[in-house]
């Protein structure tokens, strides 16, 4: 079974902090994502990545960066929090681009105060 | 032409009903339909896909019936149980042109089944 672990559950953080969320995947899946669920807005991308240091734009990726220094890890940061970016946030993997399923975390439920 | 329009945004269905979650989309590249279904606390799971060479896919009391020529998919849960009620994600993705592989997603279906 593939296993996407994202290192918190929940995270109280203050605007202007530099945040960081932490994504490990265990199936050597090539591609990596992070999105944004917020109510009545589904699931927005922000970024995602398809290879060790490589990075796309998704949808909305204003007020975030993102790391993939190895395969298995995708990292989200958010440069300086503002209280716009509470929200919970999901990471997923998929094996390539030929219409795989994606395999999400439990997600991050992030507070910015 | 990127959208996937899904509706309703939620629905309350009875025990033993059956529950139509329906979907749109423009983009005629697009080429994979999974269904996604997320409890809460939890991220959402591949439920059931579907291909646009076939016209319905069944699995269990799941079943994803597609009408490519009006750009509609839609998922039918028999029988709905109480364990059944989740959000429900429609998606659409096209294995051409890179980057397109990424799944866009409908807002979301909150199901409710009542007992």
């Amino acid at each position: 079974d593939v296993k996407v672990t994202q290192s918190s559950r929940y995270l109280v953080k203050r605007t202007g902090e530099k945040v960081f969320l932490e994504c490990v995947q265990d199936m050597d899946h090539e591609n990596m994502f992070w999105y944004r669920q917020d109510p009545g807005l589904g699931l927005r991308l922000i970024y995602f990545s398809y290879d060790v240091k490589m990075k796309e734009k998704g949808d909305i990726p204003e007020g975030y960066s993102v790391s993939r220094e190895k395969k298995e890890r995708f990292s989200l940061i958010l440069e300086s929090a503002s209280t716009n970016q509470t929200s919970m946030y999901l990471c997923a993997s998929s094996r390539d681009f030929s219409n795989q399923p994606q395999h999400f975390g439990d997600g991050t439920r992030l507070s910015i105060l | 032409q990127q959208q996937v329009k899904q509706s309703p945004q939620s629905l309350i269905v009875q025990k033993g009903g059956i529950s139509i979650i329906n979907c749109a989309y423009e983009n005629t590249a697009f080429d994979y339909f999974p269904w996604y279904q997320q409890f809460p606390g939890k991220g959402p799971a591949l439920l059931i896909a579907i291909r646009p060479d076939v016209s319905e896919k069944k699995e269990g009391r799941f079943t994803i019936s597609f009408n490519k020529s009006a750009k509609q998919f839609s998922l039918h849960i028999m029988d709905s149980q109480p364990g059944d009620s989740a959000t429900y994600f429609c998606a659409a993705s096209s294995r051409y042109g890179g980057s397109q592989g990424n799944l866009i997603f409908g807002k979301g279906t909150k199901l409710s089944v009542k007992p």
